[in-house]
C-alpha cells in the first residue's frame, strides 16, 4: 500500500527566506510521480510541481524546487524567497495504479 | 493547460434530498476522474473513481449507494449524493488528468450544506 507522510503539520517562514516543507513515501511501484500542491483558503488545488521518478535531477519552477532522494523516499519542497502568497496548506502527493495519494498537509504561515 | 470545471460551488439543501455534483474536463478526455471529500483542515479522502462507461469503483468505507456516481462522457462525471443528512455536509472536489505525467487537476470544490 502507498503511503505519504507529512510530518510538519505547520511551518512558519519570515517573508524574503526560505523554508523547506518535508515529505516521505513508501511504493512498491518503480514507475511513479511525485507532486506538490497548494491549497489556499479559496481550496483550490494548485500544482505547484512534479517530479519523475526516473529522473535522478531535481525539478524546479522558480522559486520552488525539490529535494528527491529516491533511495530514502523523501521528497521535501524548498520555497526560496517566500511571499505572502505562499501562505497555504500544501499536500505532497504520490501516484498510485490509477490516482494521488495525498499527505496530511502541511500549513505554512508567511510573517511580514 | 488542462481544466477541469465543477459546479455548483455551493449548495444547501435539505435533510431527505439528493444533490448533484457535475465535474467536466474543459479541454482534454477524461476517461478517468476522481472524487475526493476534505473535512476541515484535513487532507483530501479519496471516494471514488469515476469510469467512463462502466461503474465506478469505490473506496472501503464509501456507501456507494448514498454517493452515486456517473461517468456518461469522456468530459462529464457527475456525484449524486442520494437523501442528504447534516454528517453528509462537506466539501467535495473532483479530478482528472490527460496523463500521469502532466499531473492531475482539480475543480474548485463544491461546498455542500445538509440543513
Amino acid at each position: 500500500a502507498q503511503t505519504v507522510t507529512q510530518s510538519q503539520p505547520e511551518m512558519s517562514v519570515q517573508e524574503a527566506e526560505t523554508v523547506t516543507l518535508s515529505c516521505t513515501y513508501d511504493t512498491s511501484e518503480s514507475d511513479y510521480y511525485l507532486f506538490w500542491y497548494k491549497q489556499p483558503p479559496s481550496r483550490q488545488m494548485i500544482l505547484v510541481i512534479r517530479q519523475e521518478a526516473y529522473k535522478q535531477q531535481n525539478a524546479t519552477e522558480n522559486r520552488f524546487s525539490v529535494n528527491f532522494q529516491k533511495a530514502a523516499k523523501s521528497f521535501s519542497l524548498k520555497i526560496s524567497d517566500s511571499q505572502l502568497g505562499d501562505a497555504a496548506m500544501y499536500f505532497c502527493a504520490q501516484t498510485g495504479a490509477n490516482n494521488l495519494f495525498f499527505g496530511t498537509g502541511t500549513r505554512l504561515t508567511v510573517i511580514p | 493547460g488542462a481544466v477541469v470545471s465543477q459546479h455548483p460551488s455551493r449548495v444547501i439543501c435539505k435533510s431527505g434530498t439528493s444533490v448533484k455534483i457535475e465535474c467536466r474536463s474543459l479541454d482534454f478526455q477524461a476517461t478517468t476522474m476522481f472524487w475526493y471529500r476534505q473535512f476541515p483542515k484535513q487532507s483530501l479522502m479519496l471516494m471514488a473513481t469515476s469510469n467512463e462507461g462502466s461503474k465506478a469503483t469505490y473506496e472501503q468505507g464509501v456507501e456507494k449507494d448514498k454517493f452515486l456516481i456517473n461517468h456518461a462522457s469522456l468530459t462529464l462525471s457527475t456525484l449524486t449524493v442520494t437523501s442528504a443528512h447534516p454528517e453528509d455536509s462537506s466539501f467535495y472536489i473532483c479530478s482528472a488528468s490527460p496523463g500521469r505525467a502532466h499531473g492531475y487537476t482539480f475543480g474548485s470544490g463544491t461546498r455542500l450544506t445538509v440543513v
